[in-house]
């Protein structure tokens, strides 16, 4: 069910920025680009998420594009602990549920 | 002072028992989740409660049953465990507010998940 495509993997140089892209054509105009991670063996955890205009937290800078159908999510300098699986969500108002598709596993080399 | 906190951590147990994972969370919020991440690491809902209400029950066995005894608890008592009930189950609660009129479910707290096997 999962609305996005995300590549199954990638690298990252430590203290590098880390891009990570998410396509989701098919988005809605109610729908909300949300971005997760989760670290090995841990809970899910929230880190940023938009509707049209670029966001920026304490964590990331979620990118999306003028017509919503593909945003990135930038981690601007990366550390070892920042190795995770990162999802991107495609979420409307209600029903009240976030639906996970495979993910992209960022390895962060040292 | 963990946010959302779940017991046991580790289950193991035999097919055809019965078993339960309690959740809490102490952030004050009025909507609590169950997810389950199955051995390939997809991480599906299985429920969704608000206010002590059931919103959301995915395509689940009614051999797994959550109970909430308040709006801090939601509990997922499974009956006649089976195989395939191995995996990681989360917990994860979340606050809805009002944004323009609309309700806005806020982001999801997730628990440290509890990893069952049943032999």
């Amino acid at each position: 069910d999962a609305k996005t495509t995300q590549p199954p993997s990638m690298d990252c140089a430590e203290g590098r920025a880390a891009n990570l892209p998410c396509n989701h054509s098919t988005i809605s105009g109610n729908e909300y680009v949300y971005w997760y991670r989760q670290i090995h063996s841990q809970g899910p955890q929230y880190i940023i998420h938009g509707l049209k205009n670029n966001e920026t937290n304490e964590m990331a800078s979620l990118i999306i594009t003028e017509d919503r159908k593909s945003s990135t999510l930038i981690l601007p300098h990366a550390t070892l602990r920042d190795t995770a699986v990162y999802y991107c969500i495609v979420r409307s108002l209600t029903p009240e549920k976030l639906t996970f598709g495979t993910g992209t596993r960022l390895t962060i080399i040292p | 002072d963990t946010a959302v906190s779940q017991t046991p951590k580790y289950l193991v147990t035999q097919m055809g028992n019965d078993k339960s994972i309690k959740c809490e969370q102490n952030l004050g919020h009025d909507t609590m989740y169950w997810y389950k991440q199955d051995s390939k690491k997809f991480l599906k809902i299985m429920f969704s409660y608000n206010n002590k209400e059931l919103i959301i029950n995915e395509t689940v066995p009614n051999r797994f049953s959550p109970k909430s005894p308040d709006k801090a608890h939601l509990n997922l008592h499974i009956n006649s465990l089976e195989l395939g009930d191995s995996a990681v189950y989360f917990c994860a609660s979340s606050q809805g507010r009002e944004s323009g009129g609309y309700p806005f479910v806020n982001e999801q707290f997730f628990g440290p998940g509890t990893r069952l096997t049943v032999l």
